[in-house]
């Protein structure tokens, strides 16, 4: 069974450029979430999705960053424009129950952004 | 706000060497708490958790208590490998929560 895919793994781009993060979770799981880990600190919520909705966004930090999951499929995460404080490690995460406090969360290997 | 604090590494030990990963907590009402394990090259995965006061959550020899008079949740291996180098993250959910709320991470390097 294929585990949560991200693409692309690394992506280096100069500041105010736009990037695009994609995330294809584990067939059958309606929950799919996006953490970011910026300079090594810790790993910080940023949207879930259950199926095509946005179930809890509050971890977005601002409207540079546009999440969507159309068809209830794979997900991409844009950057627009990206600013240097964007730097860091993107997972993503799919789930098949709605409440995270199973801790059954299956995380794909990452997207690092780099914004120089 | 809820939030996790555990140990900065790098830490670094012998193989055998016995570990242990300190991770506190702060939260209201009565969190699940979660130890992951980040192997290179790897996604996140869980290893162990425990869902209520006193619970001991175990897995690979690993084992952490959940401790609610101290709000703490130390990570345990008696004997370690080299196998077991990884960065290790702390974290808490509540019930019926989106999130999980991680700490900054532990990288552990063992030396064979």
């Amino acid at each position: 069974e294929a585990g949560v895919t991200q693409f692309p793994s690394h992506s280096v781009i100069e500041k105010g450029q736009t990037v695009t993060l994609r995330c294809d979770p584990i067939s059958g799981h309606d929950n799919l979430y996006w953490y970011r880990r910026v300079m090594g600190k810790e790993i910080k919520f940023l949207l879930h999705f259950v199926k095509e909705s946005k179930q809890d966004e509050s971890g977005m930090p601002n409207n540079r960053f546009l999440a969507e999951r159309t068809g209830g499929t794979y997900s991409t995460l844009k950057v627009q424009p990206a600013e240097l404080e964007d730097s860091g490690v993107y997972f993503c995460a799919s789930s098949q129950r709605r409440d995270a406090n199973t801790g059954e969360l299956f995380f794909g290997e990452g997207s690092r952004l780099t914004v120089l | 706000g809820d939030s996790v604090t555990q140990m900065e590494g790098p830490v670094t030990l012998s193989e055998e060497a016995f570990l242990t990963i300190n991770c506190t907590y702060t939260a209201t009402g009565y969190p699940s708490l979660f130890w992951y394990v980040q192997y290179p090259g790897e996604g996140l995965q869980l290893l162990l958790k425990a869902t209520k006061a006193d619970d001991k959550g175990s897995n690979k020899g690993f084992e952490a208590t959940y401790r609610k008079e101290t709000t703490s949740f130390h990570l345990e291996k008696g004997s370690v490998q080299v196998s077991d180098s990884a960065v290790y993250f702390c974290a808490l959910s509540k019930s019926s929560a989106s999130k999980i709320i991680f700490g900054s991470g532990t990288r552990l390097s063992i030396r064979p």
